[in-house]
């Protein structure tokens, strides 16, 4: 079956750290875009980051410096290693299969495929 | 405040037919595919349309999606109390390098 489960979240300090952990099965993660999409609660979708299949990587502005994300081919696995952890940052993190492709008709940014997200809470 | 407007909340009775609008610029509607998802309560997001128009597998043909200049717009017909949930547009934006999503559209099935 094709599928992305999520895990690693949980209640996490001002300035602490998180290792969120998405293990795909039915393809390969090292083959596809792969991004993280998150949702503050009662919020809207907002993109994280991806990383390509040439190893690319991207970050929302609101995440860039804090957050890492990366892959462990291996175990067919993708990561986001997110520092420096604020209130703002509380939320649901989902993994996805997509990211940004062009063509002669322009930019497609999609994504396929969704885990079942993890929740982040930031609070002392 | 999102890129991409959609109205905050839309409503239809069972059998109606409803659509949910999304608009955007030059620099993304304009000048890029879009993309919609459903999220039903307490649910992952689910690709309901892509490209515009064009429905994945198993995404009933009561789905349906269009775009003209800068906007675009989700048609739901035949209205059933499952359509119930969140819907959010989205799209690549030239300007900001990067992708972004409507505010998203409640649905509420009466």
């Amino acid at each position: 079956e094709v599928q992305l489960v999520e895990s690693g979240g949980g209640l996490v300090q001002p300035g602490g750290s998180l290792r969120l952990s998405c293990a795909a099965s039915g393809f390969t993660v090292s083959s596809n875009y792969m991004s993280w999409v998150r949702q503050a609660p009662g919020k809207g979708l907002e993109w994280v980051s991806v990383i390509y299949s040439g190893g690319s990587t991207y970050y929302a502005d609101s995440v860039k410096g804090r957050f890492t994300i990366s892959r462990d081919n291996s175990k067919n696995t993708l990561y986001l290693q997110m520092n420096s952890l604020r209130a703002e940052d509380t939320a649901v993190y989902y993994c996805a299969r997509g990211g940004a492709e062009y063509d002669s008709s322009g930019y497609y940014w999609y994504f396929d495929l969704w885990g079942r997200g993890t929740l982040v809470t930031v609070s002392s | 405040q999102s890129v991409l407007t959609q109205p905050p909340s839309a409503s239809g009775t069972p059998g109606q037919r409803v659509t949910i609008s999304c608009s955007g610029s030059s620099s993304n509607i304009g000048s890029n595919y879009v993309y919609w998802y459903q999220q039903l309560p307490g649910t992952a997001p689910k690709l309901l349309i892509y490209r515009n128009n064009q429905r994945p597998s198993g995404v009933p043909d009561r789905f349906s999606g269009s775009k003209s200049g800068t906007s675009a717009s989700l048609a739901i017909s035949g209205l059933r109390s499952e359509d119930e949930a969140d819907y959010y547009c989205a799209a690549w934006d030239d300007s900001l390098s990067g992708g972004v999503f409507g505010g998203g559209t409640k649905l509420t099935v009466l």
